[in-house]
């Protein structure tokens, strides 16, 4: 069965500083690999996914991620925050030819000061 | 209307109350799914459909009972709940059981 950690349960950064959040996976085969971000009270809307291919990946909102094998990683990165992007962030895994089973981590939450 | 959409978007019951929870896709997806989100753990997969037949329950307990009656809508009926069922239900959407899901905005429902 395949599972995701994201180590930090929260971060705090600066407005204009860069990001990483952290995701590592556990799964047997090539994942499916995704970042959803959630605001306060919605539902949450993808910021990227990778299925195959370039391992660096580009999403919505200046965000991007790099998919790493070898470390079993997917962080999602951004080169300079803005206080729009305090929002708690999620990373998942499928099970290829089975995706619709995603696997989330818990959770990151993120604080921007000003 | 686009994307995905729920209501309601609040719901309060007692737990000897029956009512249900409303998802509307407008992407034209054929798989649907319910998700529940508690405090502190992550998203639990609840039920999958696609092509309006059930092809998921993750050993969800029977006071929840889902319903697709075509490949735009899913309900999910409530009878019975206990406190700890209240949590934010999402549903989300997928072009087939492979594809990406997009979410709806949930609905957060509180069991007295």
């Amino acid at each position: 069965a395949q599972s995701v950690t994201q180590p930090d349960i929260h971060i705090t950064v600066s407005e204009g500083a860069s990001l990483e959040l952290r995701c590592n996976y556990s799964y047997g085969a090539t994942p499916y690999l995704f970042w959803y971000v959630q605001s306060p009270g919605q539902g949450l809307q993808l910021l990227l996914k990778y299925f195959s291919g370039d391992t660096l990946v580009q999403g919505i909102k200046g965000f991007e991620a790099e998919f790493k094998r070898s470390q079993s990683s997917f962080n999602l990165r951004k080169p300079s925050v803005h206080w729009s992007d305090a929002a708690e962030y999620f990373c998942a895994v499928g099970a290829g030819g089975s995706n619709y089973k995603l696997t989330f981590g818990k959770g990151t939450l993120l604080t921007v000061n000003p | 209307e686009t994307g995905v959409t729920q209501t309601p978007r609040h719901l309060v019951m007692g737990m000897t109350n029956k009512k249900s929870l409303k998802c509307e896709q407008h992407l034209g997806h054929n798989a649907m799914y319910w998700y529940k989100q508690s405090a502190k753990k992550p998203l639990e997969l609840m039920f999958v459909y696609s092509l309006e037949e059930r092809v998921e329950n993750n050993s969800v307990p029977s006071r929840f009972s889902p319903e697709c009656p075509n490949s735009s809508h899913l309900f999910l009926h409530l009878h019975t709940l206990q406190p700890e069922d209240s949590a934010l239900y999402l549903c989300a959407s997928s072009l087939d059981r492979t594809d990406t899901q997009y979410f709806g905005p949930g609905t957060r429902l509180t069991v007295l």
